[in-house]
């Protein structure tokens, strides 16, 4: 099946820092979604985007479907921004719904 | 915006009872998902669910579970006796179109303890 991996799994930031994720996944992708899942273990959505560039104010994505990737890029961070980030894909020819996620990237903002 | 709702937030159980997770799935939409993500773990999927039948599973959707339709609104799991292993959040999604060509739209869970 297709494999998804994140980079970096841990990420620890000073507060007004930028950073970029990576989801690298193994096979075309039909579907790509980033979530974030907060301290209580919410899991909010943040962007479909299986190919393009999307913003949504300090957030943005982009997937470069052909090279088999997505990077989800954080400006200005803030405390509220710490969580896990995953990436979910579902390959072309995939199970109904059925999401794959990657490990997810641990970021930490410090105040 | 419209959103997926989960009843409860967080349940606790004891080992061989029955739960039920609720869920309201956005209103117009038409596929139904459950995912759980066991404690520091990937979110893994359980089961989509289209036309009021399941139509796809995993294999950790085994006999212990069940999902259901009662109405035109909700959409629920239910953990016929529950097991140690199944404390876990359990995430239920609704998408418009078929999760192969469109956003599934997630729950922000609901956390799952057995004692």
């Amino acid at each position: 099946g297709i494999q998804v991996e994140q980079s970096p799994p841990d990420l620890i930031l000073q507060e007004g820092a930028n950073s970029t994720l990576r989801c690298n996944f193994s096979d075309s992708v039909n579907n790509l979604q980033w979530f974030h899942q907060n301290p209580w273990g919410q899991l909010i959505n943040l962007f479909y985007i299986p190919s393009g560039t999307k913003q949504n104010g300090r957030l943005s994505a982009t997937t470069v479907a052909t090279e088999r990737y997505s990077l989800l890029y954080i400006s200005s961070s803030q405390t509220t921004d710490s969580g896990v980030y995953f990436c979910a894909v579902l390959g072309y020819g995939g199970s109904q719904g059925n999401l794959i996620f990657g490990k997810g990237t641990k970021l930490s903002v410090k105040p | 915006e419209p959103e997926v709702t989960q009843t409860p937030s967080h349940q606790v159980t004891q080992m061989g009872q029955e739960v039920i997770l609720r869920c309201v799935p956005i209103s117009n939409h038409l596929y139904f998902y459950w995912y759980r993500q066991i404690l520091g773990q990937k979110v893994e999927f359980l089961v989509s669910f289209y036309n009021n039948e399941i139509s796809e599973k995993s294999e950790i959707f085994d006999d212990q579970f069940s999902v259901e339709r009662p109405d035109g609104s909700n959409f629920t799991l239910k953990i016929r006796s529950t097991k140690l292993e199944d404390s876990a959040m359990y995430f239920c999604a609704s998408s418009a179109f078929s999760g192969g060509t469109g956003e599934l739209f997630f729950g922000e869970g609901s956390r799952l303890t057995v004692l």
